[in-house]
């Protein structure tokens, strides 16, 4: 059964910083990973989505890789902004499953 | 491209009543999914739909339900609620299954 942990839980950084979250899952044999931001009572925003044949996908000031074998990926936000402030989640997808989700990192970027 | 439409935003119902929420989802997509969203629970899966057929469904009771019309149009019904099942609802849509997933705005629920 998949599971997807997302540490720190929340996050707290000046403005400029570059910063990285982590996500880690136990299964392996994923289809794709996908990272969401998510603001306070909103739905989900899709942010990148990496198939399991591939390393990283950028998107901007995003930058998301994928390491199967470890079982992990991270979200890179350069040059971080108050605009960035919200909750990031990942989620694995794999097997006959739905996506599975992490209980997300909170990020508050301080101006 | 419109995104995915989630109808009602807001509801507040009373204990032992029932729900129906609907999802429309982005033009072209045939899989809709369901997820409730508490703080203590995260994200959690309900239902997943593909051309109107059910392919998988979470670990919730009997009360939860949904549909899938033949417009891919999706709705669930949760009967005899209860305040634990005061959340917010969350559904995506996907091209097919297992490509990039789209979330909708959600529906609040609050029970009293």
């Amino acid at each position: 059964k998949q599971e997807v942990t997302q540490i720190p839980a929340a996050l707290s950084v000046p403005e400029g910083e570059n910063l990285v979250l982590n996500c880690s899952f136990t299964d392996s044999a994923i289809y794709n990973l996908q990272w969401f931001r998510q603001d306070p009572g909103k739905g989900l925003t899709s942010l990148l989505l990496i198939q399991s044949s591939q390393r990283e996908q950028t998107s901007g000031r995003l930058n998301a890789s994928l390491d199967k074998s470890s079982g992990r990926s991270t979200l890179y936000i350069a040059a971080s902004q108050p605009g960035d402030s919200a909750t990031y989640l990942c989620a694995a997808l794999s097997g006959n499953t739905p996506l599975v989700f992490g209980k997300g990192t909170r990020l508050s970027v301080i101006a | 491209k419109a995104g995915v439409t989630q109808t009602p935003r807001y509801l507040i119902k009373t204990r032992g009543q029932q729900v129906t929420l609907s999802c429309s989802p982005i033009s072209g997509h045939r899989s809709v999914s369901w997820y409730q969203q508490t703080p203590g629970q995260g994200l959690q899966f309900l239902f997943e739909y593909f051309s109107e057929t059910q392919r998988n469904k979470g670990n919730f009771p009997g009360r939860f339900s949904g549909r899938q019309f033949s417009n891919s149009r999706s709705e669930m019904n949760v009967s005899t609620l209860e305040l634990g099942d005061s959340a917010l609802y969350l559904c995506a849509s996907s091209l097919a299954s297992r490509t990039e997933a789209f979330f909708g705005q959600g529906t609040r629920l609050t029970v009293v």
